[in-house]
């Protein structure tokens, strides 16, 4: 089972920003928060992942908890073609590799104009 | 190509025969991963390669299921004696071993339909 629970849906406004829930109060000191998005009829892609602290890319950003029981992944300005399935996953990193995701059923993200 | 390659896109085939799906990973990426995603669901974990050796296959549902990566390049996925529950999308990924490269890419998938 997945280890992390997230809003099955959220909508947001074209130019605003998105921000997108998960809970993991399981997470282990090992493991690492990876987050993927997918759209329709194509095959997840990686977005960002973190640790402990805060990451941010050129895609988004992702704000861990002190605790590292709950994060949020923010799209800062949220465009049409960011309407997605967002994964979050915890997974422990080996040596550089991702060993086994498991997805959840994710938060189905509708950008609106 | 420069991303993971799967072949076929699309698979028709009747209950009870045997399918081979394809992986061509992204060059040089020593981990791959085997997923099927119904309708509605995310991705189901299957197998793990890390290069030739099958690292974790705890996902892979029963005997009728088994995946192979002789070169450590291609990997190919076959199921026995399909059956309609079997009717899937199967994504395959791969990822750069060591250092910082954490980044798994996804291929489009091969969509089977057992009929």
């Amino acid at each position: 089972d997945a280890k992390t629970t997230q809003p099955t849906s959220m909508d947001c406004a074209e130019g605003r920003a998105a921000n997108l829930p998960c809970n993991h109060s399981t997470i282990s000191g090992n493991e690492y928060v990876y987050w993927y998005r997918q759209i329709h009829s194509q095959g997840p892609q990686y977005i960002i992942h973190g640790l402990k602290n805060n990451e941010t890319n050129e895609m988004a950003s992702l704000i861990i908890t002190e605790d590292r029981k709950s994060s949020t992944l923010i799209l800062p300005h949220a465009t049409l073609r960011d309407t997605a399935v967002y994964y979050c996953i915890v997974s422990m990193n080996y040596g550089g590799s991702q060993g086994n995701l498991i997805f959840g059923k994710g938060t189905k993200l509708s950008v609106k104009p | 190509g420069a991303g993971v390659s799967q072949t076929p896109s699309n698979k028709v085939t009747e209950k009870g025969k045997y399918v081979e799906l394809r992986c061509d990973p992204i060059s040089g990426h020593t981990a791959l991963y085997w997923y099927r995603q119904s309708l509605g669901q995310g991705p189901e974990f299957l197998i793990y390669f890390q290069g030739t050796g099958a690292a974790d296959d705890s996902g892979l549902p029963n005997d009728r299921f088994f995946a192979v990566r002789p070169e450590g390049s291609v990997s190919t996925l076959k199921i026995q004696r399909t059956e309609r529950g079997d009717s899937a999308v199967y994504l395959c990924a791969s990822s750069l071993w060591g250092g910082s490269a954490t980044e798994a890419f996804f291929g489009q998938g091969t969509r089977l339909t057992v009929v």
